[in-house]
């Protein structure tokens, strides 16, 4: 089956830009989205499709997909973008299958 | 606006099945293109994929765990029910149902999420 790593985690001061990236082999010819998930609350898409955003996230989420990584990208970064983080796509057997998650610490 | 809520009991024995509904508004489960999807998430742990409905009432199954599930949808009550048998420890999760986008395969509205504990 189709596997996806992502870092346990990533951190980054105030302002700054965080990267987390999603590993999985030629991802790049797969639609990849991703997930925020704050404690306590349920998940909600950031990115889909690669790079698209739904209506309400901020521009500064964004995404990219290439060779065998995709990244998701959040400059100026935020307090409140610290969340866990999951990647996702849908593999050739039907199934979906999610990253083990980055959790993304504000320092 | 489109919601979802999960509902179902909060503590099964091990051996039991466990039957979750997830209940629709704002949309209606009959709509061409609508799909729904139940995810789960152990405590401290990363989301797992379980079961989809379409609208047409195509069902498909978590590759792993697809001898134990059962997806239903009843239209008249715009609700979404997956059972799952045999329950175990190992199965405490939170579990989410989610809709999959019209023009995305992304999980765009998501539920609540409902917290199962099996034990004795």
């Amino acid at each position: 089956s189709y596997v996806l790593t992502q870092p346990p985690s990533v951190s980054v001061a105030p302002g700054q830009t965080a990267r987390i990236t999603c590993g999985g082999n030629n991802i790049e010819s797969r639609n990849v989205h991703w997930y925020q998930q704050k404690p306590g609350q349920a998940p909600v898409l950031v990115v889909y499709d690669d790079s698209d955003r739904p209506s309400g996230i901020p521009e500064r989420f964004s995404g990219s997909n290439s060779g065998n990584t995709a990244t998701l990208t959040i400059s100026r970064v935020e307090a409140g973008d610290e969340a866990d983080y999951y990647c996702q796509v849908w593999d050739s057997s039907g199934d979906v299958v999610f990253g083990g998650g980055t959790k993304l610490t504000v320092l | 606006q489109v919601t979802l809520k999960e509902s179902g009991p909060a503590l099964v024995k091990p051996t039991q099945t466990l039957t979750l509904t997830c209940i629709f508004s704002g949309v209606s489960l009959s709509t061409t293109g609508m799909r729904v999807t139940w995810v789960r998430q152990p405590p401290g742990k990363a989301l797992e994929w379980l079961a989809r409905i379409d609208w047409d009432d195509d069902k498909f199954y978590s590759t792993s765990l697809k001898t134990r599930l059962t997806i239903s949808k009843d239209t008249s009550k715009n609700q979404v029910v997956l059972t799952m048998t045999n329950m175990d420890p190992v199965d405490t999760a939170t579990y989410y149902c989610a809709r999959i986008g019209s023009i995305t395969t992304a999980f765009d509205i998501w539920g609540q999420g409902t917290m199962v504990t099996v034990s004795s």
